[in-house]
């Protein structure tokens, strides 16, 4: 149980084009997803907060315009990353909490690597 | 041997010795602590956790251990396996809803 699943796995673009990250938790329900960037041989940074019918919460220093996050069901969270430069190229991964939001319990995805051209 | 510096720290072991994975936490509030085991390509595996109420919590092979006092925190890893070859990270939560990921230690385990 307590699976999550990301797609796509890896996506390659080219600089200016917008990428869609999909996050679903696959057996359970998740009022909260969060979304992380890792950049090689570092640690998961918490770029945002992402809570089931209403707006993300954004760390500080991470831009919403530019990540935007939507969380349209209790098993779905999408990253959109717009106008992507290769400075955005990482690795992300999203994490699906299945109690009650307290962030405890976060099942990790298997992440999604993306190269900016 | 251990290794810091501008890479990840390093800490290399022969097969069947025990591993000792240490981290230091930044929050004296904070009341649960996670350790994760990240493979290479791959997200963050659940492996053990404790709340600041203990100070040890024992699990198949592994033991975590919590120092309050010092704010610091280690994996003990029982016949560490090549298996076990990854990094480790360990996360805080303090209260917000949210997890402090450490900086990660990889493990590399030669047979």
């Amino acid at each position: 149980g307590a699976v999550v699943s990301q797609h796509p796995s890896r996506v390659i673009c080219k600089s200016g084009t917008s990428v869609k990250i999909e996050c679903r938790s696959l057996d359970f329900q998740a009022t909260t997803m969060f979304w992380y960037r890792q950049f090689p041989k570092k640690s998961l940074m918490l770029m945002a907060t992402s809570n089931e019918g209403s707006k993300a919460t954004y760390e500080q220093g991470v831009e919403k315009d530019k990540f935007l996050i939507n969380h349209a069901s209790l098993t779905l969270s999408t990253l959109t990353v717009t106008s992507a430069h290769p400075e955005d190229s990482s690795f992300y991964i999203c994490s699906a909490d299945s109690t009650s939001g307290s962030g405890e319990t976060q099942y990790f995805g298997p992440g999604t690597r993306l190269l900016v051209l | 041997g251990e290794s810091v510096g501008l890479h990840l720290p390093t800490l290399s072991v022969q097969e069947g010795d025990n591993s000792i994975i240490n981290c230091a936490y930044s929050n004296s509030a904070s009341d649960y602590f996670i350790w994760y085991k990240q493979e290479s390509g791959k997200g963050p595996q659940f492996i053990i956790d404790i709340r600041s109420n203990m100070d040890k919590r024992q699990g198949q092979r592994v033991t975590v251990l919590l120092n309050k006092t010092v704010k610091h925190l280690s994996l003990q890893i029982a016949a560490t396996q090549p298996g076990d070859s990854a990094v480790y990270f360990c996360a805080e939560n303090s209260g917000y809803s949210t997890l402090t990921f450490g900086k990660g230690t990889m493990l590399l385990v030669s047979p």
